[in-house]
């Protein structure tokens, strides 16, 4: 398995531009989610779908930021417009929910933004 | 609120030495904890995971972790470090499996001199 596949690993944009990160789930994971790391603020879940659903987007700092899964292999986060403060690690994680409850969280290479 | 204590920002070990990393939790109940690490570069793997039974628990590349109720810590051990074992480590703890609203600690940096 590939595992979790994110694109780009590395972006560098202007204050003001549209920034979209994008995330291709582990095949089979009915679970995705995305998270920011930052030095101040540590590793932080921004949004998590269930079966293509966003369940939970109370981690999603301002309405700048939004996230979509049209279908069970393809995510986006999209920042619009992009601020310096946005720049971090941007993470997809995927996991497929098992009858016993123990599943795992698989992370990809991450995004790492930079904002100027 | 949930929340996850790592109180040691990094630490340095020799080669060949134990380690522990500390991790304190603050839950209303028993929740899930998880310990991941990250390689420079890299996302975050799990090294290992405990939701019931056994308090001490194994993972990969030679970790274990010890579940102390009495204490709220998960403290993560190996008997020998590694060079390569030189990253970061992550504890987290979540409401139920899956780690959904998995709150992460904010990371002990392993340094291993030879």
């Amino acid at each position: 398995d590939a595992g979790v596949i994110q694109s780009p690993r590395h972006e560098v944009t202007e204050m003001g531009q549209e920034v979209t990160l994008r995330c291709k789930p582990i095949s089979g994971h009915d679970y995705l989610f995305w998270y920011r790391q930052t030095m101040m603020r540590g590793l932080e879940l921004l949004i998590y779908f269930n079966n293509n659903v966003p369940i939970d987007d109370s981690g999603m700092p301002e309405d700048r930021f939004s996230a979509k899964m049209p279908n069970a292999s393809f995510s986006t986060l999209k920042i619009q417009p992009s601020e310096p403060r946005d720049s971090a690690v941007y993470f997809c994680a995927s996991s497929s929910h098992s009858s016993g409850g123990e599943e795992t969280q698989y992370f990809g290479p991450g995004t790492r933004l930079l904002v100027l | 609120a949930q929340s996850v204590t790592q109180p040691d920002i990094h630490i340095t070990v020799s080669e060949g030495a134990s380690l522990e990393l500390r991790c304190n939790y603050s839950y209303g109940a028993t929740p899930y904890l998880f310990w991941y690490v990250q390689s420079p570069g890299q996302g975050l793997q799990l090294l290992l995971k405990y939701f019931s039974g056994d308090t001490l628990v194994q993972g990969i590349k030679g970790f274990e972790a010890e579940f102390k109720r009495s204490q709220s810590s998960f403290n993560l051990r190996k008997p020998s470090v590694h060079w390569s074992d030189a990253a970061e480590y992550f504890c987290a703890v979540a409401p139920w499996a899956g780690g959904f609203k998995t709150i992460f600690g904010a990371g002990t940096r392993l340094f291993v001199k030879a």
